[in-house]
């Protein structure tokens, strides 16, 4: 199926370090959505973006719906050991409007 | 947001069997969906469980090998059927409370066929 191209694939980085996520699409979205998994469970949703440059925070989360509508990126600020998991972008659009979702980002969290 | 049970979360399958897995939400929703994940891969969409009628089905995956009901606004199920190794993978259902608007997931259904 069509996936995303989520960048980095994986990122391992000291306790309070801040990191950076994309995902960028050779389609429009709508609807940009972040989600991080934890192993043996199921994807727990973030932030959600319905708006070209749209900004939003959730805690030492922060999210971006890019002005062209075909990429999003995700900041995590002051990481902590708790933040380790996948994250995966998700977007909406186009003539279906189904959610596809980014290849993920392996975040891993020295103390 | 919604409560998403999905039933059983694991189970280890002889090949050629078949597999249901439920899927329950504590509200009404406006779409329901499956999806696949692969060991160390990103989710797939199998197909869209339309309620009263049958499953919308996204390429490569067919009614036969996966047959999806939806008999009212809460409940799905996914049958994995005549299952082989390959089959191994989670499976996710996935809702919408409203069109357009954030997705949730629910825990998932760990399958692994021997």
């Amino acid at each position: 199926g069509q996936q995303l191209n989520q960048s980095p694939q994986s990122m391992f980085i000291q306790e309070g370090e801040d990191v950076s996520m994309n995902c960028t699409s050779s389609s429009i979205f709508n609807t940009w959505l972040w989600y991080k998994q934890d192993p043996g469970e199921g994807p727990v949703l973030l932030i959600a973006l319905y708006k070209a440059g749209e900004l939003t925070s959730n805690g030492r989360l922060t999210a971006q719906f890019g002005i062209t509508r075909k990429d999003s990126f995700l900041n995590i600020s002051a990481s902590i050991p708790s933040d380790v998991g996948i994250y995966f972008c998700a977007g909406r659009g186009g003539a279906t409007n189904k959610l596809i979702f980014g290849t993920g980002t392996l975040l891993a969290v020295q103390p | 947001s919604a409560v998403i049970s999905q039933k059983p979360s694991r189970d280890i399958c002889q090949r050629g069997t078949s597999l249901t897995i439920q899927c329950q939400v504590d509200s009404q929703v406006t779409m329901m969906f499956w999806y696949r994940q692969q060991p160390g891969q990103s989710l797939t969409l199998i197909a869209t469980a339309n309620q009263g009628s049958e499953a919308t089905y996204e390429s490569g995956f067919v009614i036969d090998k996966f047959p999806i009901s939806r008999p009212n606004l809460t409940f799905s199920t996914l049958t994995v059927s005549n299952m082989s190794p390959e089959d191994s993978s989670i499976y996710l259902c996935s809702v919408w409370t409203e069109v357009n608007t954030e997705a949730f997931f629910g825990q998932g259904t760990r399958l692994t066929v021997v």
